[in-house]
């Protein structure tokens, strides 16, 4: 089946940018997306098709794809961007079906 | 604004059964597939299952087949997950979330539910 690797962590000092990444066979033939979650709360969708936003979402927000890994980009992070993060894909290789990333845990410290 | 509404979690025994229900309004319910999402509680999203616009195309992830039924019903903006067998493992929160079927990414999001399997 197919998967997407994310690291579990990842922190940022206050105004700077954090990179969290997305890694999978195949990635460049696939559209990404990404979700923030907080705790507690239903993800939200933050990045579609590898790089647009949906409206409302802060320019700060950015996505990217290059080789096997696509990014989400925070810039200017702020304590309340602290959340999990999972990007996903529609897979289409064997069956249709959804597949999430791991997660990631970004601390703003 | 768009907005999913879910009921019917709850505590059921393994080998048990428990339906859910998402209500969507404030957008064009048909236009859009729907899936199911689940966490457990600490751990990452597990897509489950997906429907197309019309109901049809039915697809479940190898944990769940041949014991989940997903369904919809789109004159009363609904969908619907029929659990049944369930075991231990199926604890977790629900999600339901419309699937744009152009690229598959989940746009609206309920508020999730807590299906707990537990003897």
């Amino acid at each position: 089946s197919y998967v997407l690797t994310q690291p579990p962590s990842v922190s940022v000092a206050p105004g700077k940018t954090a990179t969290i990444t997305c890694g999978g066979d195949m990635i460049g033939s696939k559209k990404v997306h990404w979700y923030q979650q907080k705790p507690g709360q239903a993800p939200v969708l933050v990045v579609y098709d590898d790089s647009d936003r949906p409206s409302g979402i802060p320019e700060r927000f950015s996505g990217s794809k290059s080789g096997k890994t696509a990014t989400l980009a925070v810039s200017r992070a702020e304590a309340g961007d602290e959340a999990d993060y999972y990007c996903q894909v529609w897979d289409t290789s064997r069956d249709h079906r959804g597949v999430f990333g791991g997660g990631t845990r970004l601390t703003v410290l | 604004e768009a907005q999913l509404v879910q009921s019917g979690g709850g505590v059921v025994r393994p080998g048990g059964s428990l339906r859910l229900s998402c209500v969507g309004s404030g957008f064009i319910f048909d236009n859009y597939g729907m899936s199911w999402v689940r966490q457990v509680p600490g751990k990452g999203l597990e897509w489950v299952s997906g429907v197309n616009w019309n109901g049809g195309g039915a697809l479940y992830a190898d944990s769940v087949k041949g014991r989940f039924t997903i369904s919809r019903d789109n004159s009363k903006n609904s969908l619907f997950l029929q659990m049944d067998s369930l075991k231990n493992e199926d604890t977790a929160f629900y999600f339901c979330a419309t699937r744009t079927n152009i690229d598959g990414r989940f746009d609206y999001w309920g508020q999730g539910t807590l299906v707990t399997v537990s003897s």
